[in-house]
């Protein structure tokens, strides 16, 4: 299973556009990029998944290069209920298991 | 998208004796579930994975005979911790997945659990 780094904790003002970066050196073939949200004592939240290029959702957008190797989830124009631990998953999807990094701690403030 | 439940949402039990945590795909089947534990400001830990009609498949370091799994039917998996410790509390959370046609992991609410 491919390991993915991401910076531990992130900083923001409300309104800015934060944009969080995840390395995954090791990604194979067949894995999907996939982003989460976790709020404390809830389950994680799918917010965005994809294999190459761009992504755009009505939350979120995910860049990929063509390599692969990392992956950059932006959120635009943050609020204070986006504070939260982001983690980036890398793998083959829904019925394979997935190992979880450290996520990145994302604080948005006033 | 898909919902996945979690049964009890908290639970609060003794030393010595045992839980049992039911994990539901609510519309639709799910092949396989994952079962993760999480300490207070760490990340998920991946304890094991469950899949319809076989035995579960455990991570390295996650004892079997305490930590019982069953996954009886398309849309339930129990997780059981028998004969439960203090150490043992922790925020367990379960997720499912489809089968390969899906590559998202749907997961659930997580049971919060305290052994006194």
């Amino acid at each position: 299973l491919a390991k993915t780094t991401q910076p531990i904790s992130m900083d923001s003002y409300e309104g800015q556009e934060v944009n969080i970066t995840c390395s995954h050196n090791n990604i194979a073939t067949n894995d999907y990029i996939t982003w989460y949200q976790q709020f404390p004592s809830q389950g994680p939240r799918f917010i965005i998944q994809g294999y190459k290029t761009k992504v755009t959702n009505e939350v979120a957008s995910l860049f990929i290069p063509a390599d692969r190797k990392s992956s950059t989830l932006s959120l635009p124009r943050v609020s204070l209920s986006d504070t939260a631990v982001y983690y980036c998953l890398v793998g083959e999807g829904g019925g394979f298991k997935t190992i979880f990094g450290a996520g990145t701690r994302l604080f948005v403030k006033a | 998208g898909a919902v996945v439940s979690q049964h009890p949402s908290r639970v609060i039990c003794k030393s010595g004796t045992s839980v049992k945590i039911e994990c539901r795909s609510l519309d639709f089947q799910a092949t396989t579930m994952f079962w993760y534990r999480q300490f207070p400001k760490k990340s998920l830990m991946l304890m094991a994975t469950s899949n319809e009609g076989s035995k579960a498949t455990y991570e390295q370091g996650v004892e079997k005979d305490k930590f019982l799994i069953n996954h009886a039917s398309l849309t339930l998996s129990t997780l059981t911790v028998t004969s439960a410790h203090p150490e043992d509390s922790s925020f367990y959370i379960c997720s499912a997945g489809s089968g390969a046609s899906s590559y998202e992991q749907y997961f659930g609410p997580g049971t919060r659990l305290t052994v006194t």
